[in-house]
């Protein structure tokens, strides 16, 4: 069955750029919408983007300046990048897709991964 | 601020029915018929249990139902259970340019 993992940096300096990666396994990430969400301390949900197999991307206007999705078909792995990074971009963040090829909800999970913004 | 409202806390006790409420305009829930619900327990990630308004996912138990009315969708949870008591989160579609959005959560106490 497909599993969903985040990797990468706990900890980002303000001003700097976040980098995680989300590796797929048990399937490939040649097809369906690859996305991620975080979820701040305490807080709710939010999308932040997605890849689409056919090279198309999609973001959340409110992070669309900062955001790139990208993925690495060799190694089943897609990655998120948010660049000027500060303390409110401190979350869990989350890798997901929709098994079903709808990119509206996620069926799919990885565990997620904290990441602090702090100097 | 969540772009679609839901209530801060819901209880019940084990075997009581509740229901979850997410409210959002026409440009979202009401709109189209993606709406989607998650469960998520403390640490662990969310987890699908309805999507497209009353879809339930395979091994999602059928004391979960879903339905919608004009802009404010609902999940309703049938002989509540211990296992139950967890944060709740509806997601649509939407027509701006977010594409995805969240309710802000509803806390499920099982008394």
């Amino acid at each position: 069955q497909v599993q969903l993992q985040e990797s990468g940096p706990g900890l980002v300096k303000p001003s700097e750029t976040l980098s995680l990666t989300c590796t797929v396994s048990g399937g490939s990430i040649s097809s369906y919408f690859w996305s991620w969400i975080r979820q701040p301390p305490g807080k709710g949900l939010e999308w932040i983007g997605y890849f689409y197999s056919s090279g198309n991307t999609n973001y959340n206007p409110s992070l669309k300046s900062r955001v790139t999705i990208s993925v690495d078909t060799s190694k089943n792995q897609f990655s998120l990048k948010l660049s000027s990074v500060t303390a409110a971009d401190t979350a869990v963040y989350y890798c997901a897709t929709g098994q079903s090829g709808d990119y509206w909800y996620f069926d799919l999970w990885g565990r997620g991964t904290l990441v602090t913004v702090t100097s | 601020q969540s772009a679609l409202t839901q209530s801060a806390s819901v209880s019940g006790s084990p075997g009581q029915s509740i229901t979850i409420s997410c409210t959002g305009t026409s440009s979202d829930v009401g709109g189209y018929n993606y709406v989607s619900w998650y469960q998520q327990h403390p640490g662990k990630a969310p987890k699908l249990m309805m999507y497209d308004v009353s879809n339930r996912p395979s091994g999602v138990s059928t004391r979960f139902s879903g339905s919608k009315s004009g802009n404010t969708a609902s999940l309703t949870i049938s002989g509540l259970q211990a296992e139950d008591d967890a944060d709740y989160y509806c997601s649509s579609y939407t027509s701006g340019s977010t594409l995805v959005v969240f309710g802000g959560g509803t806390k499920v106490t099982v008394l």
